[in-house]
């Protein structure tokens, strides 16, 4: 298996800009979180999902981010209009239903200027 | 709300001493799991103690649960450079455990 696979690797967009991070997560794991992570805060829970569902969004900063997963091997996370302050690394990462721990993608570092 | 609070910071030691990072929750977790992410990297998954005063070994990595799952650490025997990184834990709520409550981790740094 690939793992947790995420695109792209590295992001550098203007402030106002749409930025879209994708993620295709490991055959199987019925659980996909988006997270952020920054050296001020930290891994933050944007969002998961259960089987496509979303669960719990409340991570999300505000309206400006999305996240979708319209099938079992796919996800996005949408930024509109990105600002400065998104610049962080966003990690995507899959568990399977048993609790097995996290599996993590190798990341989108974003950066917004 | 819940927070999950790891010390140190930091730490620096010689190749060869002893290491152990200690996180502390506000609240009884369900489960606690620990990650190791290295410089420019991802949180790699270590381990997961669901038991009330576990302790698992993994070659020179000890962990605990405390009694009132409340608090564990990470213990490492013997560093050597190969484990350099940053290590997380992260506690899973009661009553919603797929929602991890993570640590801001433990920077360890191995002089040769």
């Amino acid at each position: 298996d690939a793992g947790v696979i995420q695109s792209p690797r590295h992001e550098v967009t203007e402030m106002g800009q749409e930025v879209t991070l994708r993620c295709k997560p490991i055959s199987g794991h019925d659980y996909l979180f988006w997270y952020r992570q920054t050296m001020m805060r930290g891994l933050e829970l944007l969002i998961y999902f259960n089987n496509n569902v979303p669960i719990d969004d409340s991570g999300m900063p505000e309206d400006r981010f999305s996240a979708k997963m319209p099938n079992a091997s796919f996800s996005t996370l949408k930024i509109q209009p990105s600002e400065p302050r998104d610049s962080a690394v966003y990690f995507c990462a899959t568990e399977e239903a048993v609790l097995y721990g996290y599996t993590f993608g190798s990341g989108t570092r974003l950066t917004v200027v | 709300g819940q927070q999950v609070m790891q010390i140190p910071q930091y730490q620096h030691v010689q190749e060869g001493e002893d290491f152990t990072t200690y996180c502390n929750s506000s609240t009884t977790l369900s489960n606690i799991q620990w990650y190791k992410q290295r410089p420019g990297g991802h949180p790699v998954f270590l381990i997961q103690l669901v038991k009330s005063g576990e302790v698992k070994k993994q070659k020179r990595l000890t962990f605990q649960f405390g009694e009132a799952k409340k608090n564990s650490s990470l213990h490492i025997t013997a560093t050597q450079t190969t484990d350099v990184g940053t290590y997380f834990c992260a506690g899973a709520q009661a009553g919603n455990n797929r929602k991890l409550i993570w640590g801001l981790g433990t920077s360890l740094a191995v002089n040769p």
